[in-house]
């Protein structure tokens, strides 16, 4: 019931792509959904964070599409850099469940 | 800058010995997580603190253990660490408990545990 899914694992796009990762979620308690992006050797750090009273939020190059009905939500990288290589792990929260992270995506941007 | 700090970076510890790890905020949050993520892995809750009422996960070994002092600083020991132990060890802060509205958690560098 806490479970999120996550996919790809991993993802190799060119410079200048975009970049989509994709979640599922199971619990409908929940009702916050963050993306972390993490860099080898330091700790996650909040990128972008999504209700479902909304269908998208864009900060910058990033944007979460949200679709309540099928319970999945994704991440959009538009113009992906190399400095965008990292694992992104997204997450939902509610119901006064914990943060429950989905498995990760490992990016990788090629020039 | 308001930040979640963690000490030390990296700690190296034997078989069986006991280790404590150390973290503290400036951001004078209510609530302190502390998480074990090894590689290639999400991060996994341990154990967390809303202000000082302890709340253990279920599956949390007896081998950990966790002190908060007072609002600041947060420890995690580890009494007799196994080779299984060795990850990187995160702390993270939020306002309130997380589950509870779209309190952000705020996450250390983490702590590179090797066990020899």
């Amino acid at each position: 019931q806490q479970q999120v899914k996550q996919s790809p694992q991993s993802l190799i796009v060119q410079k200048g792509g975009i970049s989509i990762i994709n979640c599922a979620y199971e619990n409908t308690a929940f009702d916050y959904f963050p993306w972390y992006q993490q860099f080898p050797g330091k700790g996650p750090a909040l990128l972008i964070a999504i209700r479902p009273d909304v269908s998208e939020k864009k900060e910058g190059r990033f944007t979460i599409s949200f679709n309540k009905s099928a319970k999945q939500f994704s991440l959009h990288i538009m113009d992906s850099q190399p400095g965008d290589s990292a694992t992104y792990f997204c997450a939902a929260t509610g119901g006064n469940e914990k943060l429950t992270f989905g498995t990760g995506t490992r990016l990788t941007i090629i020039p | 800058d308001a930040m979640v700090i963690q000490n030390p970076r990296y700690q190296v510890t034997q078989f069986g010995k006991p280790v404590t790890l150390s973290c503290s905020q400036t951001l004078n949050h209510n609530v302190m997580y502390w998480y074990q993520q090894k590689s290639s892995q999400a991060p996994k809750l341990l154990f967390h603190y809303y202000d000082k009422d302890f709340n253990n996960e279920a599956d949390t070994p007896d081998n950990f253990q966790s002190r908060r002092p007072n609002t600041s600083f947060c420890f995690l020991d580890i009494r007799s660490p196994g080779l299984g132990d060795a990850a990187m060890y995160l702390c993270a802060t939020s306002r309130g408990w997380t589950g509870t509205g779209d309190n952000e958690q705020f996450f250390g560098p983490g702590t590179r545990l090797t066990v020899l």
